[in-house]
């Protein structure tokens, strides 16, 4: 079946600094890669996506290459802010189109 | 823009109740999905519907149950509640027949069994 397996966190930052959260995922077929973002007691909001081998999501500063020879969705940032403090979630969706997410990893960004 | 509404956000059971919880698609959106998530977990998938049809079951109990009426909002009922059913529930839609389509996910009912 679909899994994904995330950088285990959680990560602390001070401001300005460069991030990066891994992300590899195991699948059959062509999935398609997504970053969800979840701030304090909010949903889930979509960060970007990609859906074929080579891709480049990107929003809001954060960017992330589907690489299917490594099979990754590492994200990144070159810059993190104060306000970037959230848990980041990688998922996926396959031939079966509900998300299978990775555990997660709370980013806190320090001033 | 309109987004995808959850109803009730917060909800307090005891155990061996009952609890339905509500969520209403943007609209256009004809696909329903299901997840929970418990504290410091990842959101699991519980159930999908797609025209009012059920289209894929996940880890969802016996206890539960779920539809998809004719103006596409759905219901998730919950029977015997346990203490291990507290959770954060999201309903998520997408608009099906579009490649890719994103799942766009309300703000969640969080429900605490006591």
């Amino acid at each position: 079946g679909n899994s994904v397996t995330q950088m285990e966190g959680p990560v602390t930052l001070s401001e300005e600094a460069f991030l990066t959260i891994n992300c590899t995922y195991t699948a059959t077929g062509y999935p398609s890669l997504f970053w969800y973002v979840q701030y304090p007691g909010e949903g889930l909001q979509l960060l970007l996506k990609a859906t074929k081998a080579d891709d480049k999501g990107s929003n809001k500063g954060f960017e992330a290459t589907y690489r299917k020879e490594t099979t990754s969705f590492h994200l990144e940032k070159g810059s993190v802010q104060v306000s970037d403090s959230a848990v980041y979630f990688c998922a996926l969706t396959g031939s079966a189109r509900q998300l299978t997410f990775g555990s997660g990893t709370q980013l806190t960004v320090l001033p | 823009a309109a987004g995808v509404i959850q109803s009730p956000r917060h909800l307090i059971k005891e155990k061996r109740e009952t609890a339905t919880l509500k969520c209403y698609p943007i609209p256009r959106h004809d696909t329903v999905y299901w997840y929970q998530q418990g504290p410091g977990q990842d959101p699991q998938f519980l159930i999908s519907f797609y025209e009012k049809m059920q289209s894929d079951k996940g880890s969802i109990p016996d206890r539960f149950s779920a539809q998809q009426f004719s103006d596409y909002h759905s219901e998730l009922n919950m029977s015997s509640l346990e203490l291990g059913d507290s959770a954060l529930y999201f309903c998520a839609t997408q608009k099906e027949g579009i490649a890719q389509e994103t799942q766009y996910f309300g703000p969640g009912t969080r429900l605490l069994v006591l």
